[in-house]
């Protein structure tokens, strides 16, 4: 079955630099990646996504970018800001209304 | 409604009592999912609902545990027996037609002491 490894665990930047959290997926079926904000005690919610028909997508601060071949895809947020300290979960699924199989969360922290 | 609700929000548990977790998805929703999210760890699924249909229950993780849609709105994760390794957030998610994605409930905290 599907699995997703993520990286770093825990990431800690200065406020204004920027953050880059990757993953792998090991099953090459795999064609909907979205990524989720975690705060404590709250639901995960889904701040961007990328089909596996683009390589590229960009909201505002955030992009994700994705390559097929080697099967990793990367979360980027630029001019990080204290609001953006959370823990982020990439996911990996077969399409937007599959179960989607998580990775393992980075926990960010960004000083003010 | 305007998202997913679950409740309760807490629970807590004696070991071997029964539990029973609703999710109500957003009006409309096909696809229900449940998760199950232990502390410090990404949510794994447990199990996907198509309207009343049960499409997957793979990732249930002993016959204790038990979910049902009945009438393809509603939904009810039910645990029997619990055991302390029950304790763990569980999050519903539903998801429309076409290429939304999910959203996520609050999740019910369950405690088994």
């Amino acid at each position: 079955g599907e699995n997703v490894e993520q990286h770093p665990s825990t990431l800690s930047v200065q406020e204004g630099d920027s953050a880059v959290i990757k993953c792998t997926y090991s099953d090459s079926a795999s064609n909907y990646f979205p990524w989720y904000k975690q705060e404590l005690g709250k639901r995960p919610q889904l701040i961007i996504d990328i089909r596996s028909n683009v390589g590229e997508k960009k909201d505002q601060r955030i992009a994700v970018t994705l390559n097929k071949t080697a099967k990793h895809f990367s979360l980027h947020i630029t001019e990080t800001q204290p609001e953006d300290s959370a823990v982020y979960f990439c996911a990996a699924s077969k399409g937007s209304s599959y179960k989607l199989i998580f990775g393992s969360g980075t926990r960010l922290l960004v000083r003010p | 409604g305007a998202g997913v609700s679950q409740s309760p929000r807490y629970k807590v548990a004696k070991r071997g009592q029964d539990v029973a977790l609703r999710c109500d998805p957003i009006s409309g929703h096909v696809s229900l999912f449940w998760y199950q999210q232990a502390l410090g760890q990404g949510p794994e699924f447990l199990t996907y609902f198509q309207n009343e249909a049960q499409l997957d229950k793979s990732g249930l993780p002993s016959d204790r545990f038990f979910a049902e849609r009945p009438e393809g709105s509603v939904s009810t994760l039910k645990i029997q027996r619990t055991q302390q390794e029950d304790s763990a957030v569980y999050l519903c998610a539903s998801s429309g037609r076409g290429e939304g994605g999910y959203t996520f409930g609050s999740g019910t905290r369950l405690t088994v002491v």
